[in-house]
């Protein structure tokens, strides 16, 4: 099964400052799909961004924007911009076109912190 | 468009008692996923329905949890008999279809279950 790895359990910034949040994952697979999920407390679960890896162009979502790095396995976040409303739980997620199931494979999490 | 709807929000049991809990999924979403968060990780697959039948459930401990999906609308997820490492969030996410561009799935606002 693939693994997501997110070696961040938590992160700081300031208000109007950027934040990149990690994640690596592994897989054999040459195609698959990423996400970046975002989980506010006692809210639920939406998606911020995601990304088809045969597509080399990197995705981004006004404020949000991914380097993703295929050959490396790595998934990263920024967030650009940081506001109060972007505190919340982060979780990198995979999801294999080769499984009949197509769920998500998720890491464990990046708690992040806005300060004013 | 209403979202993806769950109840109870919490539910509180003693071990070795039952527990059911009910998903909506957003009209006309054909793929319904069962998701169980245990605190401090991030959402793992119990089971996944097409329509009405089972597209992967091997990840459900099928010897005290069970799913349903009559008439492939609502679900609804059975501990029966719970266990103290059964406290989590029980997660009900649903999407149009399971392949190709409809990938995106919809989350509901969750069930935190605590058994004691």
């Amino acid at each position: 099964a693939q693994t997501v790895t997110q070696s961040q359990p938590e992160m700081s910034v300031q208000e109007a400052e950027t934040v990149t949040l990690s994640c690596t994952y592994d897989t054999s697979e040459s195609d698959y799909y990423l996400f970046w999920y975002k989980q506010p407390p006692s809210r639920q679960m939406i998606l911020v961004i995601r990304q088809e890896a045969y597509k080399q162009q990197n995705a981004t979502e006004n404020r949000f924007s991914v380097n993703f790095q295929k050959a490396a396995k790595s998934f990263s976040l920024k967030i650009s911009d940081s506001q109060l409303g972007d505190a919340a739980m982060y979780f990198c997620a995979y999801r294999s076109p080769s499984n009949s199931g197509y769920a998500l494979n998720f890491g464990k999490g990046t708690s992040l912190l806005v300060t004013p | 468009e209403a979202g993806v709807a769950q109840s109870p929000r919490y539910k509180i049991i003693e071990k070795r008692q039952s527990v059911a809990f009910w998903c909506n999924p957003i009209s006309g979403h054909a793929t319904l996923y069962w998701y169980q968060q245990i605190l401090g990780q991030g959402p793992k697959l119990l089971i996944q329905f097409q329509n009405n039948g089972v597209v992967d459930d091997s990840q459900l401990p099928k010897d005290r949890f069970s799913a349903e999906r009559l008439k492939g609308v609502d679900s609804t997820l059975k501990i029966q008999p719970a266990k103290l490492e059964d406290s989590a969030v029980y997660l009900c996410a649903s999407s149009l279809d399971s392949s190709g561009a409809n990938y995106e799935q919809y989350f509901g606002p969750g069930t935190r279950l605590t058994v004691t």
